[in-house]
């Protein structure tokens, strides 16, 4: 169990400029998720993967972001024409079993994106 | 909507005291988990302790235990004996447990100090 890993770990971008950042989760995790953590606050929840169908997606997922995951193992998330409002980082998480029993989901260390 | 509050920002205790972090929820949901999580710094966040809503009796793992208040939407974090290894944010965060449901909300966060 290598745990989740996100890549890369920091990422400074100009403004206007498209990123991506890349999710492995947890090798037997059929659900995967990503998450957006600005300074100040708790995590938010952006979108929800079962293995490749994209199952939820947040108001905040705006039509500059999208999220794939096209064989149900990692997945990516792309910001296009990047604003300075997007800086924070992004948490990606795994888990096997349903948040909604109680299952805790397992999180990476997270993708930091500064826009200057 | 389900909201979570949380309103000490920073707490500090001294090593080997105990320490309590406050967490207030809102929700019209009957069944449901509440967790808290610990973020230590550039480290992924891990599940401490969780609780499930129709269960009265309080959740206990080790050196944390909770104090759930349901009719209050109060679900506090106790850490007895607190070591350097516990400073870290940690958040409260709710579930609803409703089938298909795989969304997490988060607090904004305790940043708790230990001081030597």
């Amino acid at each position: 169990d290598t745990g989740v890993s996100q890549d890369p770990r920091h990422k400074i971008t100009k403004r206007g400029q498209n990123v991506t950042f890349r999710c492995d989760p947890i090798s037997e995790h059929n659900r995967l998720y990503w998450y957006r953590q600005t300074l100040g606050q708790g995590p938010e929840f952006l979108t929800y993967f079962q293995n490749e169908a994209q199952l939820e997606k947040s108001r905040l997922l705006s039509d500059r972001f999208s999220a794939e995951r096209p064989k149900g193992s990692f997945s990516t998330l792309e910001i296009q024409r990047t604003e300075q409002g997007d800086s924070a980082m992004y948490l990606c998480a795994s888990s096997f079993l349903p948040v909604s029993s109680g299952n805790t989901i397992y999180f990476g260390e997270g993708s930091w994106l500064t826009v200057v | 909507a389900q909201t979570v509050t949380q309103s000490q920002p920073e707490m500090s205790v001294q090593e080997a005291e105990t320490v309590t972090l406050s967490c207030t929820y809102d929700t019209s949901e009957s069944d449901y988990y509440l967790f808290w999580y610990k973020q230590p710094p550039s480290r992924q966040m891990i599940l401490v302790i969780r609780q499930e809503a129709y269960k009265q009796q309080n959740a206990t793992e080790n050196r944390f235990s909770v104090n759930f208040q349901k009719a209050a939407k109060s679900f506090s974090l106790k850490i007895s004996d607190s070591q350097l290894g516990d400073a870290a944010m940690y958040f409260c965060a709710y579930t609803k447990s409703d089938f298909g449901n795989e969304k997490l909300t988060f607090g904004t966060g305790t940043r708790l100090t230990i001081i030597p």
